[in-house]
């Protein structure tokens, strides 16, 4: 019963760095998200996906990319890290607009 | 576009004594409200929804929230607090008409139980 697998959960990266947070779920969800948690700034949505084969931005798209090959998988993209992106990062997924379910969230430092 | 509003960033309060999280968000015909828990070192997780029918929805653990919709308002209260009840509450709302928009958070009330 896993619900939303995210991996991996710490990372320390260097500025320049590249890397991916990968996202799955096992509920069959069509709509899968993500977002990052900064302290005083609450969850503010990178980008999301309404189906298999898309993907939309959200509120803080920059410096991210996604992509969505498959339904279960969600993959959040940083192609060259910088300190701004130092964050906890979660993934949530849902059968629409509606309730959602996170996984337990990824830490992310660039140093 | 929907907005969320929670008043307080911090409540602090007293084991067994009651509290108030507040939550206004901005009007529409229609909404879903929810409310999710973080607790410490932790994802969110579903505390309680509003989708329609009776304005009060109630938790499993005691926590209650009364959609008002003159008020424009879910705040949520818990007649006794616990110390296990120690997190962050986040309170957010989807407009079910309008299409594919995710969900709108607020950014937050951390409620610290003082024994």
């Amino acid at each position: 019963n896993a619900g939303v697998t995210q991996t991996p959960k710490f990372r320390v990266l260097k500025t320049g760095q590249s890397m991916t947070l990968l996202c799955a779920q096992d509920m069959n969800h069509e709509y899968m998200y993500w977002y990052r948690q900064d302290p005083g700034m609450g969850l503010r949505l990178i980008h999301y996906s309404v189906g298999e084969g898309t993907t939309a931005k959200g509120e803080v798209p920059d410096g991210y990319n996604v992509s969505r090959l498959k339904k279960q998988n969600f993959l959040l993209g940083l192609e060259s890290a910088a300190p701004s992106q130092t964050s906890v990062y979660f993934c949530a997924s849902s059968f629409g607009p509606g309730e959602l379910f996170f996984g337990e969230g990824s830490r992310l430092t660039v140093l | 576009a929907q907005s969320v509003t929670q008043l307080d960033s911090q409540v602090p309060v007293f084991e067994e004594a009651p509290v108030e999280l507040r939550c206004n968000y901005s009007s529409s015909v229609s909404v879903y409200l929810f409310w999710y828990v973080q607790y410490p070192n932790q994802g969110l997780q579903l505390l309680l929804k509003y989708l329609s029918g009776s304005t009060l929805v109630e938790s499993i653990n005691g926590f209650e929230a009364e959609f008002n919709k003159s008020q424009t308002s879910f705040h949520l209260r818990k007649p006794s607090v616990h110390i296990s009840d120690t997190a962050e509450y986040f309170c957010a709302v989807s407009d079910p008409n309008s299409g594919n928009t995710p969900l709108v958070f607020g950014k937050g009330t951390r409620l610290s139980v003082i024994a």
